[in-house]
């Protein structure tokens, strides 16, 4: 049983179209992250939220918009894509907020052309 | 300077060998330390998790903390071929529910 599962595992898109990266867990948490990682394996994180709520937006573009519309799930729309958006984005969980411990997905390659 | 640093490797090991990472870093409010491990195409998935200075072990994994000079490290015995990996390691202050990543040191364990 998978416990954060995203989809699609690739993802091929030209630039300036618009994208969306589902996330779903089954572990009962409360907190769901999403993370990207570049080309360099550097992991940073974009946003969490804890019980449907926003709580972390690290100085992403407005490009980028996460939607929650339950604990369990933690959508990940792109809007007009650019080339620097190409990276590995993942989504995690965990227990609560201000839990250390994240229980992370295996990632969405999104590269664009 | 970024917060954490990270050896990118790659670290190349015979089978058996003991294996070293480490990671520096530079913001003293750091309170908990935890290493990740990352297969080829999969998600970081938590390896250790430390809070104190000093040792914690786990099998054949000890995770060292010593916050007077900002360091943690790894130790890998006996490392095995599915040991190969990328190791993150990853800091936070408490509550503030925001891992900060190394970049990850690339291991490659030969049989």
């Amino acid at each position: 049983d998978t416990a954060v599962s995203q989809t699609p595992k690739y993802l091929v898109t030209q630039m300036g179209n618009d994208k969306s990266i589902k996330c779903e867990q089954n572990l009962g948490h409360d907190t769901m992250y999403w993370y990207k990682q570049d080309s360099k394996k550097f992991l940073k994180i974009m946003f969490s939220y804890n019980n449907k709520e926003l709580i972390i937006n690290e100085t992403v573009p407005n490009r980028f918009s996460p939607k929650s519309p339950d604990k369990a799930h933690l959508n990940l729309h792109i809007n007009s894509l650019e080339l620097g958006d190409s990276a590995v984005y993942f989504c995690a969980s965990s227990p609560g907020a201000g839990e250390e411990k994240l229980f992370f997905g295996s990632g969405t390659q999104l590269s664009v052309l | 300077q970024k917060e954490v640093e990270q050896d990118p490797g790659p670290l190349s090991v015979p089978e058996g060998a003991i294996v070293s990472l480490n990671c520096t870093y530079s913001n003293s409010a750091f309170q908990y330390f935890m290493w990740y491990r990352q297969y080829s195409r999969k998600g970081p998935e938590l390896l250790m998790y430390t809070y104190s200075s000093g040792n914690k072990e786990d099998g054949r994994f000890t995770a060292q903390v010593d916050k007077s000079s900002k360091y943690i490290s790894l130790f890998i015995r006996d490392s095995q071929p599915s040991d190969s990996a990328t190791y993150l390691c990853a800091m936070t202050i408490y509550n503030t529910d925001k891992l900060i990543f190394g970049t990850g040191t690339r291991l490659q364990v030969f049989p």
